[in-house]
């Protein structure tokens, strides 16, 4: 089975910098996601990792250890139209055809000016 | 541009009344997920179609059932709707082809917001 935790809730003010961290125990692994998703809205794609390290997109990079369990999201120059839930959600090993996910609960970021 | 549509967005039914909610998509991708997501949970996994196999989660009700037609479209029939089951549905798609997972991810629809009174 997964298991997956991030915490509920975080604060920033805008401008600043935001890491989200999410550990997963499961079975198997074949890659970690990371969702954005705004109220009542669809998730959206921001990022995948499946090596070690880093992996930088702009305002938004996200990290893997998979020896760990861990993730982190980090949200840079934070702008108030990031206020969203942001979901990390793991694929199990053997499921990469239909890249089926399981997903954690969300951190819902609140950007304050 | 709208690449998973789902209608309608939002949806009343009344408890006991069976109610369909539609998802098509324009990817021409292979796999189509239904998810519930409740609210400020997790979305959870319902069940999948890789192209016409169907693929149901082992804790999923069987008041749940779904319908691919053809590769465009996919359906969610709750057959008989409690005050439990009032979420957003989301629709999702993927390619679907093992060993290429940069292609692998999931793209959503809106979803369709089901209010049971």
């Amino acid at each position: 089975g997964q298991n997956i935790d991030q915490p509920t809730e975080m604060t920033a003010t805008e401008g600043a910098i935001v890491q989200i961290n999410c550990t997963y125990q499961t079975s198997g692994f074949n890659g970690l996601f990371w969702y954005q998703q705004h109220a009542g809205e669809a998730p959206t794609f921001l990022s995948y990792n499946v090596l070690d390290g880093l992996e930088e997109k702009g305002r938004f990079s996200s990290f893997l250890s998979r020896s760990k369990g861990y993730s982190y999201l980090l949200l840079k120059e934070l702008q108030m139209k990031d206020s969203a839930s942001y979901l990390c959600a793991v694929r199990g090993r053997g499921e990469a055809a239909v890249n089926k996910l399981t997903f954690g609960g969300g951190t819902r970021v609140l950007v304050k000016p | 541009d709208a690449m998973v549509i789902q209608n309608p967005r939002y949806q009343v039914t009344q408890f006991g009344k069976p109610v369909t909610l539609s998802c098509s998509q324009t990817l021409n991708h292979n796999v189509m997920y239904w998810y519930q997501q409740k609210s400020s949970q997790a979305p959870k996994l319902l069940f999948h179609y890789y192209d016409k196999d169907f693929n149901n989660e082992a804790d999923t009700p069987d008041n749940f059932q779904s319908r691919r037609p053809n590769t465009s479209f996919c359906f969610l029939d709750i057959r008989s709707p409690g005050l439990g089951d009032a979420a957003m549905y989301l629709c999702a798609t993927s390619r679907g082809r093992a060993g290429n997972p940069l292609g692998n991810e999931q793209f959503f629809g809106p979803g369709t917001r089901l209010t049971v009174l």
